[in-house]
């Protein structure tokens, strides 16, 4: 079962900072079935990025995703207030897998 | 508006089963795949299975063979997760996710419900 891995747990930023969040895969995974959601605390995750890079309906362009084979980048250009939560990977393969999780938080 | 209503919180003994229901609207029903995941608390997001609500067919991950059952009764647009045998690390919320094509053969969690707490205890 292929693992995700994200780094750093906790990414203490200011607004208006960039944030770069990592998720390395145990093995190399398509890009296909590679998303990244947020969730804010005592809600449901949604839907940031899919097929590693897209963004979906209503996301704004700070976010952005990169990556292949085994290293994944979530990119937010500049924090806003909004932004400060939780966020995880997830590949769907021959079973499906989450990360765990990297916190943004506000320093 | 497209959206998934789940039913409310539950409290259950060690060793009863829980049921939980995931009621569509605003979409076609049997054109997409309902996921369970759940998430303990403080824990990551963990995959169960999923239900085709077209053909009825269902899938879970090993951890959960066995254990998880998935239906849908087409004519509520209404999918269904049943865990059996429940013990005390089964206390979480869970959540249905659809599974959306968002493009071409790209997929991915599109529409959440709200979530189900479920708390296993003596």
């Amino acid at each position: 079962e292929i693992v995700l891995t994200q780094s750093p747990g906790t990414l203490s930023l200011s607004p208006g900072e960039r944030a770069t969040l990592s998720c390395r895969a145990s093995q190399s995974v398509s890009g296909t079935y590679f998303a990244w959601y947020q969730q804010k605390p005592g809600q449901a995750p949604s839907l940031l990025i899919y097929g590693a890079s897209s963004r979906a309906t209503g996301i704004p362009d700070r976010f952005s995703g990169s990556g292949s084979g085994t290293d994944f980048t979530l990119t937010i250009s500049r924090l806003e207030p909004e932004d400060f939560a939780v966020y995880y990977c997830q590949h769907y393969g021959s079973s499906l897998t989450f990360g765990g999780g990297t916190k943004v938080e506000i320093k | 508006q497209v959206q998934l209503m789940q039913s409310g919180a539950e409290v259950k003994k060690p060793g009863a089963s829980v049921r939980i229901s995931c009621k569509a609207s605003g979409y076609t029903f049997t054109s997409y795949t309902i996921h369970w995941v759940r998430q303990a608390p403080g824990q990551r997001l963990e995959w169960m299975g999923w239900v085709n609500t077209g053909n009825g067919n269902t899938e879970s991950s090993q951890k959960f063979q066995g254990r998880f059952t998935s239906t849908r009764d087409t004519s509520a647009s209404t999918a269904y997760m049943e865990l059996s045998s429940m013990r005390s690390e089964d206390t979480a919320v869970y959540y249905c996710a659809r599974w959306g094509i968002l493009s071409g053969s790209v997929g991915a969690f599109d529409i959440w419900g709200q979530g189900t707490m479920v708390t296993v205890s003596s």
